[in-house]
């Protein structure tokens, strides 16, 4: 079966210090995946895919299907990244539903 | 409108009482899901919606769920005889295209519901 492990509740950094949130998945076939955040009292939204290979807001993922990864990386955290994130995978194979991660809080400190 | 809207946003209910949720996609999308969303968890698949037509209610945990979008837009969840365990927020979401194209899901700002 299809699922996403965000090993971390909680990743607090200092402003200024690199970000990794991690993400494993397990599917058996060819997944898309997605990073989704959500700022407080606001909704969830797309940050970035991995199809894109683009670079939104600083934040980078790249998919390693060798370690069924996808790790969110930033070089430089800025307060304003403070927010829940989501690691999501969607299942071409079985409908368009995506499979969410627990999510991760990070928390960015002045 | 500009983005999926949910209402109510905020619903509290009686265990034993029936509630319905409503969904308003973005105009013209094609594809509509409902999300359960407990409390420090991700958000789980309910069903997913083709126009009218749901293509997928695997994910409804009894039979006490049930979702329908008859007219292939607005989209309503009802659930019946509410449980405790049915507290969540409950999400909408809506993409543009159909399966296996890659269009992203937008989400909506949730339905919170508390039953006592």
């Amino acid at each position: 079966a299809q699922r996403v492990t965000q090993p971390e509740k909680l990743l607090s950094v200092f402003k200024g210090a690199p970000v990794e949130l991690k993400c494993n998945y397990s599917y058996s076939g060819s997944p898309e995946l997605f990073w989704y955040v959500q700022y407080s009292r606001q909704r969830l939204q797309l940050l970035l895919r991995h199809i894109s290979r683009e670079s939104i807001k600083g934040f980078t993922a790249d998919l390693n299907k060798g370690e069924t990864s996808f790790h969110l990386k930033k070089p430089f955290a800025q307060e304003e990244d403070s927010a829940m994130y989501y690691c999501a995978l969607r299942d071409l194979e079985y409908g368009n539903k995506l499979v969410f991660g627990a999510g991760t809080i990070l928390r960015v400190k002045s | 409108g500009a983005g999926v809207s949910q209402s109510p946003r905020y619903k509290v209910a009686k265990r034993g009482q029936d509630v319905a949720l409503r969904c308003d996609p973005i105009s013209g999308h094609v594809s509509l899901f409902w999300y359960q969303q407990a409390l420090g968890q991700g958000p789980e698949f309910l069903t997913y919606f083709q126009n009218e037509a749901q293509l997928d209610k695997s994910g409804l945990p009894s039979d006490r769920f049930f979702a329908e979008r008859p007219e292939g837009s607005v989209s309503t969840l009802k659930i019946q005889r509410t449980q405790q365990e049915d507290s969540a927020v409950y999400l909408c979401a809506s993409s543009s295209t159909e399966v296996r194209r890659n269009q992203p899901q937008h989400f909506g700002d949730g339905t919170r519901l508390s039953i006592l």
